[in-house]
């Protein structure tokens, strides 16, 4: 069975701190997607990343970047000097069933609620 | 790209009506749509997964005769509550999965608040 564990609840962060929000995972297969997804109080899940479990090429994007380390079963996200817009909660997800005819389905972590203060 | 929509964003009933919720992917075609209801402050549980021309795959504990998924074409899948109760009051989201990307990424839509009065 795979298990993605978000273990901060909530993150607060004053503006221009970077802030690391973590996720762990767990997964049988040797094939597989992690995803990171935000989600500001509107409600719509914006996709931020995927990353497959053959590359484990560290991904800067903006202010934005991601550690994925197998050997720790760990994908965490970083993000550079904090501003108030980042403010949502994030998702961590995993996603099995490449081969054959997975139905891809995500299992989620529980998000974590990163508030940025002015 | 990758653009899903949700219609209603927002719906507030009398107990006992259903409900329906559009499901469009509005520039990629999509066999697979997933249905997914959100309580405050909890992560998303995943209720369906629709599949195009075919019926819709239930999650454990999710009733297939209250919660109706129709997925009639690549572009639209429908979530209908039928009989809606105040428990039934949520938030509901759906994802697409773009048929071209082999990568599985579920694109979501900007969900819909549903309120059971």
């Amino acid at each position: 069975a795979q298990k993605v564990t978000q273990a901060q609840t909530e993150i607060s962060v004053v503006e221009k701190e970077d802030v690391t929000l973590d996720c762990v995972y767990e997964t049988r297969d040797t094939t597989y997607y992690l995803f990171w997804y935000k989600q500001p109080p509107s409600g719509e899940l914006v996709f931020l990343i995927r990353r497959n479990s053959f590359d484990e090429q560290n991904e800067i994007s903006g202010r934005y970047s991601w550690n994925f380390q197998k050997s720790t079963s760990s994908f965490n996200f970083t993000i550079t000097a904090s501003q108030v817009v980042d403010s949502a909660v994030y998702f961590c997800a995993l996603s099995e069933g490449i081969s054959g005819a997975g139905s891809y389905q995500l299992t989620f972590g529980k998000g974590t609620k990163l508030s940025v203060i002015p | 790209g990758a653009v899903v929509s949700q219609h209603p964003s927002r719906v507030i009933c009398k107990s006992g009506t259903s409900v329906k919720i559009e499901c469009r992917s509005l520039d990629f075609q999509a066999t697979t749509m997933f249905w997914y209801r959100q309580f405050p402050k909890q992560s998303l549980m995943l209720m369906a997964t629709s599949n195009e021309g075919s019926k819709a795959t239930y999650e454990q504990g999710v009733e297939k005769d209250k919660f109706l998924i129709n997925h009639a074409s690549l572009t639209l899948s429908t979530l209908t509550v039928t009989s809606a109760h105040p428990e039934d009051s949520s938030f509901y989201i759906c994802s697409a999965r773009d048929l071209g990307d082999m990568g599985q990424t579920q694109y979501f839509g900007p969900g819909t608040r549903l309120l059971v009065l």
